[in-house]
């Protein structure tokens, strides 16, 4: 079983439909959690860390928050230069090796 | 800043070939990182180096060695390449030594025939 689940493995929208991904995790005592967004042919490019529940960042269009057992990115108004895999880590407290879940790719329509 | 630099870019081995993938950064990190990205997989870790002179294993060691040559440099050998390992390989590098935000290289796609 996966520790770290996000859905939908794939999305589709329309620039300017606003939506949410999805990350769960069932590891215990969470450090942080991480988002990441990777663009096709390149390393992954880091977004946001929570920390507790409750904790919530925002960048531009993009807004990630944090319960106890799941995260969600929200993507408001979105633009075609969005489209990418979005990537979601976790980090177990006292492991040095984290958790990487299998990506939501991400595609927004002019 | 560069950032985190890999080289090559790409690398076409053969069964039982040889070779080493170079990563280095220019941000003055203490702590380092070779993963591995398969198709319909998440990041693995290979191995990590919490700081100059240390290393330990991530998830996936088997067949792989690393060296922490200095703050700037951490490299990742295949001694006996197989098909298994072929794979996008990414170096990543973080500020402290826990794992906190990674700042990830460009990637190395290796092909094993």
């Amino acid at each position: 079983e996966d520790q770290v689940t996000q859905s939908p493995e794939a999305l589709r929208l329309q620039e300017g439909e606003s939506s949410s991904l999805n990350c769960s995790y069932t590891v215990s005592g969470l450090r942080g959690l991480f988002w990441y967004r990777q663009d096709p042919g390149k390393g992954p490019e880091f977004l946001f860390t929570l920390y507790s529940a409750g904790e919530e960042k925002e960048k531009e269009r993009l807004k990630a928050t944090l319960t106890k057992k799941e995260s969600f990115l929200h993507i408001t108004a979105p633009k075609p230069e969005d489209s990418a895999t979005y990537l979601c880590a976790v980090q177990e407290g006292g492991s040095y090796i984290p958790t990487f879940g299998r990506g939501t790719s991400l595609i927004v329509h002019p | 800043n560069a950032g985190v630099t890999q080289t090559p870019k790409f690398q076409v081995l053969k069964t039982g070939q040889s070779m080493t993938l170079q990563c280095a950064q220019d941000m003055n990190h203490n702590s380092m990182y070779w993963y591995r990205q398969d198709p319909g997989m998440g990041l693995r870790l290979i191995y990590y180096s919490a700081s100059e002179g240390t290393t330990d294993k991530g998830e996936v060691p088997n067949g792989y060695n690393v060296s922490r040559l200095n703050k700037r440099e951490f490299s990742l050998r295949l001694e006996s390449a197989a098909p298994s390992q072929t794979s996008v390989y990414f170096c990543a590098s973080s500020e402290g030594t826990g794992w906190e935000t990674q700042y990830f290289g460009p990637g190395t796609r290796l092909l094993v025939l």
